[in-house]
């Protein structure tokens, strides 16, 4: 069976220092991969999508970055991170068109 | 492009009651719809999906949902409200495009149950 990890699953970080996580799939190949942010009260914003590796799409212009070196491996960065970066960070990967994503257990981000 | 309009973003029932959480769509074409549960400091668990098939779609829980085409709606229901029910639900569209396709949320209902 497919599973999905995240971590770190908690961060606590000063404003203006780097970050980086980190999400992996195993139990399938070629999977699309999805970070998401969820702040207090506003839904889940879609950040990045990538069909493969090496592939990334960017849906919100920001301080954050994303790449995927390995085919099951999702990596979200920032250089300097700002107060605004705080939130829940979800990591979902799914199979082609219109099927069902399959999210993560989270990363909480709080910046200081 | 596709949005999702969930009506209230918080529910309150008492136990064993009728949970029925509200969720309206807008796509340009058929569309895939889901609904999501999200238990506190955890990720997203689907409950169910539409795909086109049948209009009753049953899900985990004892949950399920109508697509209703005419009302562009996608309601979830339960008969009767169990405690653990308590949680956030989130309704969403999928934009199918070339291979992959990302989904469009709502902003969520909490559901509150209480005994």
């Amino acid at each position: 069976s497919q599973t999905i990890h995240q971590w770190p699953a908690t961060l606590v970080q000063p404003v203006g220092s780097p970050l980086s996580l980190e999400c992996t799939v195993e139990g399938t190949s070629n999977p699309n991969l999805y970070w998401y942010r969820q702040a207090a009260g506003r839904g889940l914003q879609l950040l990045f999508y990538s069909v493969g590796i090496g592939q990334i799409s960017s849906e919100v212009p920001q301080n954050l970055s994303a790449s995927r070196p390995q085919d099951r491996q999702f990596i979200l960065s920032s250089k300097k991170l700002l107060l605004s970066d705080s939130g829940f960070y979800l990591c979902a990967w799914s199979l082609g068109q219109g099927e069902t994503q399959y999210f993560g257990p989270g990363t909480r981000l709080l910046v200081l | 492009a596709q949005s999702v309009t969930q009506l209230g973003s918080h529910v309150s029932v008492s136990e064993g009651a009728l949970v029925l959480l509200r969720c309206n769509y807008s796509s340009s074409v058929p569309p895939y719809l889901f609904w999501y549960v999200q238990y506190p400091n955890q990720g997203l668990q689907l409950l169910l999906k539409y795909t086109s098939a049948a209009t009753l779609v049953k899900g985990i829980n004892g949950f399920e949902a109508e697509f209703k085409k005419s009302e562009t709606s996608f309601h979830l229901t339960k008969p009767s409200a169990h405690m653990s029910d308590a949680a956030e639900y989130f309704c969403a569209v999928s934009a199918s495009n070339s291979g992959y396709s990302t989904l469009t949320f709502g902003k969520g209902t909490m559901l509150l149950v209480s005994p």
